[in-house]
């Protein structure tokens, strides 16, 4: 089993839908949960932290539910900038500062 | 925010030469800063940790004398590709950890695309 499984997608969605992405992790000692974008041929963007509570900016929702190791990233009223690939990133446990990175999900917003 | 810089941000080279990479945090110290390598449509894949003063730790399978890292300050690492041949074509990402605050915090260099003929 893979460290952080995502579905690679594509998803293919109208301008204003909504659209869930889904990541999976088999280390249950992680520590810390992250969302990362990445464009074409750039590097990866910090979009958001995850948090057992569940955090909320703007038009993005993140959550993890610890107990089934699944961190979830919804996006709301979805724009064309919003095209990029989603990367689900897990930090170890510990002091160990190393993270685990997804395969990314590709969304692509269409008009 | 922090920033990290990464030069050169496009190489193409000979098969053979070597080619040396730089990563640079501008604004702060970084005491650990990590090399990535990404293969079109796969994901980040971690090459090495490189702690200032010290040896980096390679991950498995990555050849520590084929990849030379060299973290000689708290602001600059360097990656070498030493002979490189056409598969080390890829795109190479550096990222920075600050010596203090959010340890959860890591930035990224704009990465530097590597295409050996």
């Amino acid at each position: 089993r893979k460290e952080v499984e995502q579905d690679p997608g594509p998803f293919n969605v109208p301008e204003g839908a909504t659209v869930a992405f889904n990541c999976t992790y088999s280390n249950s000692a992680s520590q810390s949960f992250f969302w990362y974008r990445q464009d074409c041929r750039k590097e990866p963007k910090l979009l958001m932290s995850v948090y057992s509570s569940g955090n909320e900016d703007g038009r993005f929702t993140a959550q993890l539910n610890r107990a089934s190791q699944y961190i979830s990233l919804l996006i709301r009223d979805s724009k064309l900038s919003d095209s990029a690939t989603y990367l689900c990133v897990v930090k170890g446990d510990g002091n160990n500062r190393k993270l685990i990175w997804g395969l990314g999900t590709s969304l692509a917003v269409n008009p | 925010g922090a920033v990290v810089s990464q030069h050169p941000s496009r190489v193409i080279c000979k098969s053979g030469t070597s080619v040396k990479i730089e990563c640079r945090s501008l604004d702060f110290q970084a005491t650990t800063m990590f090399w990535y390598r990404q293969f079109p449509k796969k994901s980040l894949m971690l090459m090495a940790t490189s702690n200032e003063g010290s040896k980096a730790t390679y991950e498995q399978g990555v050849e520590k004398d084929k990849f030379l890292i060299n973290h000689a300050s708290l602001t600059l690492s360097t990656l070498t590709v030493t002979s490189a041949h056409p598969e080390d074509s890829s795109f190479y990402i550096c990222s920075a950890y600050p010596g203090t605050g959010n340890t959860d915090t890591q930035y990224f260099g704009p990465g530097t695309r590597l295409t050996v003929l």
